[in-house]
């Protein structure tokens, strides 16, 4: 059981570059979520999907597209990379669709620099 | 909209001190309170959480009371060790009108122990 699961861990990219951040669970969740992290703003939402077949925007969802591929798979892309989404990515699952105050798992963060 | 206020930091203890990490919180409704850890180079990680009113979390020799009429979930550890060192994010969690669990981020605190 490998919990939450992201690829890559670190990548650099110009700014202008497209790329898609991975993110797998095998703990059966049915909710999926996009954060990123900068100093000083603890983590913000950019976009989570409550169940297959289902995405909606979080705090900070410009710059970024997601598509739920599976119930196991979260991709969140980037279409043309800015310097201001330097930070680090955690996605994270729950079990549940909705309701509830049961955890949001993290896995173990991308670190993205756009120069 | 909801808010957790927490200082930043760095925290810097001796081990065996005390530790004490504020966390207030302004949300709608009746949030659960949690905190996470991130240790270097790692996701979050659930510590422990409250999910009601006077309710008190522990785990690992951390404690932390939902205190509604103080509106705050401060966390505490009598003796702290090296391995403590990492930064503690206090959250909170409430469901919006369509059933999504909103999560709430502090900004983290860094704590160093030192030998």
């Amino acid at each position: 059981n490998a919990g939450v699961t992201q690829t890559p861990k670190f990548q650099v990219l110009k700014t202008g570059q497209s790329m898609t951040l991975q993110c797998a669970q095998d703990m059966n969740h049915n909710s999926m979520y996009w954060y990123r992290q900068d100093p000083g703003m603890g983590l913000r939402l950019i976009y989570y999907s409550a169940s297959e077949g289902t995405t909606d925007k979080g705090e900070v969802p410009n710059g970024y597209n997601v598509s739920r591929l599976n119930k196991r798979e979260f991709s969140l892309r980037l279409e043309s990379a800015a310097p201001s989404q330097t930070s680090v990515y955690f996605c994270a699952s729950r079990r549940k669709t909705s309701g509830g105050t049961d955890t949001q798992y993290f896995g173990p963060g991308t670190r993205l620099t756009v120069l | 909209g909801n808010s957790v206020t927490q200082m930043e930091g760095p925290v810097t203890l001796s081990e065996e001190a005390f530790l004490t990490i504020n966390c207030t919180y302004t949300a709608t409704g009746y949030p659960s309170l949690f905190w996470y850890v991130q240790y270097p180079g790692e996701g979050l990680q659930l510590l422990l959480k409250a999910t009601k009113a006077d309710d008190k979390g522990s785990n690992k020799g951390f404690e932390a009371t939902y205190r509604k009429e103080t509106t705050s979930f401060h966390l505490e550890k009598g003796s702290v060790q090296v391995s403590d060192s990492a930064v503690y994010f206090c959250a909170l969690i409430i469901m919006n009108s369509g059933g999504y669990q909103k999560v709430t981020f502090g900004i983290g605190t860094k704590l160093q122990v030192i030998p």
